[in-house]
């Protein structure tokens, strides 16, 4: 069975512009959620969405959109990129919700390095 | 982010203990997971621990929680240079968001 999948692996924009990510989850799971990594630091919750729907957000501007489709892949948009978006982008899927439910653990993607130049 | 903090590195020699520490601030967190990331490689989950659980334990790692002092750790008995690393601990609140640490980097000396 395939993992996570993100696409592409690596990607430079310049400031200003608009950038789409893509993340394909294991088969089977129904929740995807989105975290930055900076560089030294710890991944930082985006966003969470189950059965196409949003059910969690964390801490990051309204230039930061995502969705999830009929088939529970799942697209990152970041508009009017800042220098300070360079990062790697981590895509993880689960069965079910975020918790503690057996055998609901989260699957990461390798992640897509995102440079703004 | 939001609050999880940990030490950045650790440095134990082969064949000892190494203990990875953790503190978290919200109270309402329910489960706390401790998470791997080798260079080029994703995040691994290592083990997981209910807010309800004072201890852990699978194979070589203990899990210890301190709910009163919101303090966490990692244990890894008999450290191997294969265990060098940057270890994440995370906790889950509200079934809807995740916030990890900083991360500690682990160096194991052979």
């Amino acid at each position: 069975d395939a993992g996570v999948t993100q696409s592409p692996t690596h990607l430079i924009k310049t400031r200003g512009q608009h950038v789409t990510l893509r993340c394909s989850p294991i088969s089977g799971h129904k929740s995807v959620s989105w975290y930055q990594q900076v560089l030294g630091q710890g991944p930082q919750f985006i966003f969470q969405y189950y059965e196409k729907e949003e059910r969690g957000r964390g801490n990051f501007p309204d230039r930061f959109s995502a969705r999830q489709f009929p088939n529970y892949s799942s697209e990152l948009n970041v508009n009017a990129l800042l220098l300070g978006d360079s990062a790697l982008y981590l895509c993880a899927s689960s069965l079910e919700v975020l918790g503690p439910l057996l055998n609901n653990e989260q699957f990461f993607g390798p992640g897509t390095r995102l440079t703004v130049l | 982010g939001e609050d999880v903090e940990q030490s950045l590195f650790l440095s134990v020699r082969e064949g000892d203990s190494s203990v990875i520490n953790c503190t978290y601030t919200d109270s309402s967190s329910t489960y706390l997971y401790w998470y791997k990331q080798e260079p080029g490689a994703g995040l691994q989950l290592l083990t997981y621990i209910f807010s309800n659980m004072d201890m852990k334990q699978d194979q070589r790692l203990t899990v210890l929680l301190n709910k009163k002092d919101k303090h966490l750790s990692l244990r890894i008995a008999d450290t191997q240079t294969g265990d060098s690393a940057i270890y994440f601990c995370a906790e889950g609140r509200n079934f809807n968001k995740f916030y990890f640490g900083s991360g500690t980097k682990l160096n194991v000396k052979p």
